[in-house]
């Protein structure tokens, strides 16, 4: 099914262990997008990718890295992860235009111990 | 700037009832808006969308909402909620001069039988 896949979809780290989140869409959009939900809070964005070979901070960058590895795929590295970083994390992908909207992946519950 | 403020963190209805979920907006530009809904354990999926064609917007599930310019609103409703609804419910205003978008911070919605 065309969509949006993300990897893993569950996860636990314990505090300063790395890992990396994986997404890839076959819509030939050119965005895509790293979220945090978290209760009560919303959706938060951690970083963004215009297009291949582009990426750009959103509002809770600290402690994230990404890489858009080309046009399909986008991810989400947390190099020394902490307990506030729990969290379920979803990647989004939109075409270009503002009255596109997003196509979102199913989501990692990630937990740090 | 674009925002979103959605009005009501949590909204109980009894099944059969009126749902109404409100969400108001601010907008430098014409706005493109944009309701998600997330069941539980699982992504956010497209309900609807208003994009400057009709002011009266319907989606999936029986779910409609309309933009009305003067009330900076969006409100989705649904004439008779049933227990399948249940959810969280997400506004979304689409940012100017880019593909992101704003989200609310959600309303749960509950159904009681």
């Amino acid at each position: 099914n065309a969509g949006v896949t993300q990897t893993p979809k569950f996860q636990v780290l314990k505090t300063g262990q790395s890992m990396t989140l994986q997404c890839a869409q076959d819509m030939n959009h050119n965005s895509m997008y790293w979220y945090r939900q978290d209760p009560g809070m919303g959706l938060r964005l951690i970083y963004y990718s215009a297009s291949e070979g582009t990426t750009d901070k959103g509002e809770v960058p600290n402690g994230y890295n990404v890489s858009r590895l080309n046009k399909r795929e986008f991810s989400l590295r947390l190099e020394s992860a902490a307990p506030s970083q729990t969290s379920v994390y979803f990647c989004a992908s939109s075409a270009r235009g503002r009255d596109y909207g997003y196509t979102f992946g199913s989501g990692t519950r990630l937990t740090v111990v | 700037a674009q925002s979103v403020t959605q009005l009501g963190s949590h909204v109980s209805v009894s099944e059969g009832a009126l749902v109404l979920l409100r969400c108001n907006y601010s907008s430098s530009v014409p706005p493109y808006l944009f309701w998600y809904v997330q069941y539980p354990n699982q992504g956010l999926q497209l309900l609807l969308k208003y994009t400057s064609a009709a002011t009266l917007v319907k989606g999936i599930n029986g779910f409609e909402a309309e933009f009305k310019k003067s009330e900076t609103s969006f409100h989705l409703t649904k004439p008779s909620a049933h227990m399948s609804d249940a959810a969280e419910y997400f506004c979304a205003v689409s940012a100017y001069n880019t593909d992101k978008l704003i989200f609310g911070t959600g309303t749960r919605l509950q159904v009681f039988p």
